[in-house]
Formats: structure tokens, sequence, C-alpha cells
């Protein structure tokens, strides 16, 4: 399972566009990038997942260059809701088991 | 989506014990995972459970200590076993399910140990 390096935390406002960076230097070719949000006393829950070029979805999107050493997770316009722990895995996209990295820490101001 | 039910959701427990947490997906799955998180740190994999066969333990945990069962494809148990206060944490358990065989997670079990 390739690791993943991510910001430790990151502060912003509302209204604002977020973008947490994650890098994969060893992602393998048949590895899929899935990002989860958690909020306090809550588990993970999946917001996307992208092999390359662009991904979006209601929530995010996802941003993945041609090298695919590095992915960014998109949140247009944030609110304070958005205030969680965002963590970037990398996988096989497989039902198999998935390492958690440290996550970012994103805090919104109002 | 998968629904997933976790009992109990918190309970504190004298040193020595073991304590039981169940986990109940409302559809069939395949793999159910086990992971504890610490207060405000990530989440650390404890065990995949499979179905029909012995759950597969990562580094630093070990089957006398945290005891699985997968008796069916809904339902599973994890034992925290000779409970001391180092194992005070949230236990949670996941599935792979869905078009991108993202994990979903319970509601975790908030477990203090005195």
């Amino acid at each position: 399972l390739a690791k993943t390096t991510q910001p430790i935390s990151m502060d912003s406002y509302e209204g604002q566009e977020v973008n947490i960076t994650c890098s994969h230097n060893n992602i393998a070719t048949n590895d899929y990038i899935t990002w989860y949000q958690q909020f306090p006393s809550q588990g993970p829950r999946f917001i996307i997942q992208g092999y390359k070029t662009k991904v979006t979805n209601e929530v995010a999107s996802l941003f993945i260059p041609a090298d695919r050493k590095s992915s960014t997770l998109s949140l247009p316009r944030v609110s304070l809701s958005d205030t969680a722990v965002y963590y970037c895995l990398v996988g096989d996209g497989s039902a198999s088991k998935i390492i958690f990295g440290s996550g970012t820490r994103l805090s919104i101001r109002p | 989506s998968a629904v997933i039910s976790q009992k109990p959701s918190r309970d504190i427990c004298q040193r020595g014990t073991s304590l039981t947490i169940q986990c109940q997906v409302d559809s069939q799955v395949t793999m159910m995972f086990w992971y504890r998180q610490q207060p405000g740190q990530s989440l650390t994999l404890i065990a995949t459970a499979n179905q029909g066969s012995e759950a597969t333990y990562e580094s630093g945990f070990v089957i006398d200590k945290f005891p699985i069962s997968r008796p069916n494809l809904t339902f599973s148990t994890l034992t925290v076993s000779n409970m001391s206060p180092e194992d005070s944490s949230i236990y949670l358990c996941s599935v792979s399910y869905g078009r991108y065989n993202e994990q979903f997670f319970g509601p975790g079990t908030r477990l203090t140990v005195l």
C-alpha cells in the first residue's frame, strides 16, 4: 500500500474554496486515490475516488496530474460544517483493507 | 450504501475484564474490518474478518487480545480481552461496499478502561 503525505492542518473561512493536496510518490499502476471525511465522534465517510485527471461529484472535486504522484481535493465554498479531518488513501480499489494516514485537520472559521 | 450499527455505543470497564463489541450490517458483505482510534489520532487497522475463515491481524495485534468472530455475512464481534487503561479508545467496524468498494463505518464504540 502506497504511503501518503498530507498537511497536518489547514484553516480557511466560510465561502472560500479549499484545496488539500496529498503526495503519493509510490502509487502503483492499478491504484486509485480515495478521500474520506471524518467529523468528531463519527466514523469516516467516503467523499470521492479517482484514477486520473479530474473527478467531480456533488461534494468535491479531485484533481490528479498525469504522473499521479499527488492529488488535490477541492472543496468549493466551504461552510462551518466542513470542519473535519480529511484522509487521502491510495489502494487498488478492491474490497481489501485500507490503511489510514494521519489526515488533514481542516478548520473553517466564520 | 451500507448501514452499520454497533453495540454498545460506549462502556466503562474495569481493568482485567473483557468487552465484546458487536457490529451488524444491513447487507451481506464479504469483508469486515475492525479499527481502533485513540483521541486525536488517525485510525489503526486491527484486523480483517472474512466469513468462514480466521481473521487476519495487523502487526501489533494478536488474536488472544482481540478475538474476532464472523459467524455470517452481516455480523461480526470484536472482543477486547484482559483490558488495561491503554485499551481506552474508540473501536470502529467497517465494510467494503458499493461501486467504488468504499468503506462504510459504524458509529464506533467508545471504551474507557479504569
